[in-house]
């Protein structure tokens, strides 16, 4: 079952600009993940924000994680051709006390033109 | 170098030829999941083990089987495939269940 659903599901932008996508969740989080992945590659662990977390940023990308709107955004700014990819958010559920579960969306394809 | 390796990366094969997919990491994470993607589908949980000799259903389990008899091995076996089992396979590690996971290259699987 899908935990996050991001949005877009593509979004086509030109080199220099910013790219915004968004994860929406269902229930409560303790963390929230995005991950990149190039065409047909293993995913790639970008930054994780813990529930009690804002903002978090690392290089040219900033996460900003909303947990009563059950929302995350994932901001790209001053895009390059190398950040053409799909990004990902997972969100992990608890299950039980010591037992959570991460559950991936179906991606945002992000492609960046020359 | 920190890496999970999966073999084979590219396998044709026909319906019902048991298989195995390998998976192996070098970095002693104890948690180790197999996930497979699907065009729209996103990533799905097929099987997880948490430790040694601990495994556990994810979210698509049918017509897989996995075991985990070494810490940095966790191989999935397909015992009879069937089409709808064509896919792109991904092992991933971490130190733990909710935490940052490292994914192998995948491996993309065609049954005919």
């Amino acid at each position: 079952s899908q935990q996050g659903e991001e949005d877009p599901q593509a979004l086509s932008i030109q080199e220099g600009e910013n790219a915004t996508m968004n994860c929406s969740y269902k229930t409560s989080i303790n963390n929230l993940q995005w991950y990149r992945q190039n065409s047909g590659r293993g995913l790639v662990h970008l930054i994780l924000i813990r529930s009690n977390e804002r903002e978090k940023h690392s290089g040219r990308l900033r996460v900003t994680l909303d947990t009563s709107k059950k929302s995350s955004s994932l901001l790209i700014t001053a895009s390059r051709a190398a950040d053409t990819a799909s990004y990902f958010c997972a969100t992990d559920s608890r299950l039980f006390s010591n037992d959570y579960k991460l559950s991936f969306g179906a991606g945002t394809t992000v492609t960046v033109r020359a | 170098e920190a890496q999970v390796t999966q073999n084979p990366r590219y396998l044709i094969t026909v319906t019902g030829k048991k298989l195995t997919v390998t998976c192996s990491q070098n970095m002693n994470h104890e948690y180790m999941s197999w996930y497979r993607q699907d065009p729209g589908l996103g990533l799905r949980q097929i099987y997880y083990s948490m430790n040694v000799e601990v495994t556990d259903k994810g979210d698509v389990p049918e017509g897989y089987k996995v075991s985990r008899k070494e810490k940095r091995n966790f191989p999935l076996i397909l015992e009879s495939p069937s089409p709808n089992q064509t896919s792109l396979y991904f092992c991933a590690s971490s130190f733990t269940r909710n935490g940052e996971l490292f994914f192998g290259e995948g491996s993309r699987l065609t049954v005919l």
